[in-house]
């Protein structure tokens, strides 16, 4: 059973700061990692899809690494806007087609 | 145009009753899935399907059954709801079964009383 774990659960930050969190999966049998930023009163929105041990990807301030030896990956968010706050889900996949989601990282940014 | 939508957003209904939720897609991709956000917030997968094959079918009470008429649809249907059924429900879909982003629609907040 892939158990994933998010940290910190909730995270509060001035306007302008960098941030980031981490997500936790078993390392046995990984085939991707997800990372998804859901705002309230809206769905979970696709950030970014990562298989490869090493994989970085970017989307304008907010970028996310993987390291599949150790299983984990982070999530960065460069100068944080007001708009960022959400809470941050990461999903690993296993060889199974089952995407296990995290319990997410709630995000709040001080104007 | 909503990419994946589902009706109805909210669902009041008494124990015992039989309830649909339905989910479509308009973004052409082959798996559709169910989740249920838990009591902890956490979202758990129940059902996928790919192009209308069962490819997930989580340990779920045999309650719940979804159906899939066309890749386009994937609804869920709850027999005998029960008061710990209430939660909010997600439909989502992603081009494949792989190493693809899902796009989720809004939820459906099922209260069973």
């Amino acid at each position: 059973i892939l158990n994933v774990e998010q940290s910190p659960q909730s995270l509060h930050v001035q306007e302008g700061d960098s941030t980031n969190f981490t997500c936790s999966f078993p390392s046995s049998n990984f085939y991707a990692l997800h990372w998804y930023r859901w705002e309230t009163a809206k769905s979970p929105e696709a950030l970014f899809v990562m298989t490869l041990n090493g994989d970085e990807k970017k989307k304008g301030r907010i970028s996310a690494t993987l390291n599949t030896k150790e299983g984990y990956s982070y999530l960065y968010i460069k100068g944080s806007q007001p708009e960022d706050s959400a809470t941050y889900l990461c999903a690993a996949r296993d060889s199974s087609y089952k995407l296990i989601f995290g319990s997410g990282t709630r995000l709040l940014v001080r104007p | 145009d909503t990419a994946v939508s589902q009706t109805p957003k909210y669902l009041v209904t008494q124990m015992g009753n039989d309830k649909s939720i339905k989910c479509e897609q308009n973004l052409g991709h082959d798996t559709m899935y169910w989740y249920k956000q838990d009591s902890k917030k956490f979202l758990k997968i129940m059902f996928s399907y790919n192009n209308k094959e069962l490819i997930i079918n989580e340990t779920v009470p045999n309650r719940f059954s979804p159906k899939s008429p066309d890749k386009a649809h994937l609804n869920l249907h709850i027999n005998s709801l029960e008061l710990g059924d209430s939660a909010v429900y997600f439909c989502a879909s992603s081009q494949g079964p792989d190493v693809y982003g899902y796009t989720f629609g809004s939820g459906t907040r099922l209260t069973v009383v």
